[in-house]
């Protein structure tokens, strides 16, 4: 099955500079890249996601690229706030999701101000 | 808004209860899937479902069973909880096809004791 490596399990950046947190998968045939947050006792909110056929795309202050060849996928926050601290995952599926995601262990963002 | 509703946000069980954990959608969505959430390992699919009365195991579905009676409702079943049980769960929900948002609901916190 997929398995999804995700680093690093802890980022701390200050309050204005970017982050980039980073993803592999190892199912060449997985076809949907979503990003989740999850702030301290809530369920996980999509944040921004990604197709195969797509190599980036931009939400504003949230980016994610994908690179198919490598198996790697990545999101980048820019300008960081104090709103951003919370912990990231990222996630991958052959179906779309349809049938479910195999999720990273997930990453803390630490916003220090 | 799409609400994916955990009728029970907090429970405390005794080993070798039997637990249900109930999740309501109010999005007609077809899919709808159980999660189990640890800190240092994310989260990990234990059933899913893809109508009434369908199921299909996940990566860790040992200990769990499960019941769709209706669309809305998908109930997660521990026949006889277990002191490694205590986890936090996460039901989830989307559109059949893939491709889509997977939402989640708030989680459930079980401690068995």
């Amino acid at each position: 099955g997929e398995n999804v490596e995700q680093h690093p399990s802890t980022l701390s950046v200050q309050e204005g500079d970017s982050a980039v947190i980073k993803c592999t998968y190892s199912d060449s045939a997985s076809n949907y890249f979503p990003w989740y947050k999850q702030e301290l006792g809530k369920g996980p909110q999509l944040i921004i996601d990604i197709r195969s056929n797509v190599g980036e795309k931009k939400d504003q202050r949230i980016a994610v690229t994908l690179n198919k060849t490598a198996k790697h996928f990545s999101l980048h926050i820019t300008e960081t706030q104090p709103e951003d601290s919370a912990v990231y995952f990222c996630a991958a599926s052959r179906t779309g999701g349809a049938d479910g995601l195999t999720f990273g262990k997930g990453t803390h963002l630490i916003i220090q101000p | 808004d799409v609400k994916v509703t955990q009728s029970s946000r907090y429970l405390v069980k005794r080993t070798g209860e039997k637990v249900f954990l109930e999740c309501v959608q109010d999005m007609d969505h077809e899919n709808m899937f159980w999660y189990r959430q640890d800190p240092g390992l994310g989260l990990r699919l234990i059933y899913f479902s893809y109508d009434v009365k369908m199921k299909e195991k996940g990566d860790i579905p040992e200990g769990y069973s499960v019941s769709r009676e209706k669309k809305e409702r998908f109930s997660l079943i521990l026949e006889s909880a277990s002191t490694n049980q205590t986890s936090m769960y996460l039901c989830a929900s989307s559109p059949y096809n893939g491709g889509d948002t997977i939402y989640f609901g708030e989680g459930s916190w079980l401690t068995v004791v």
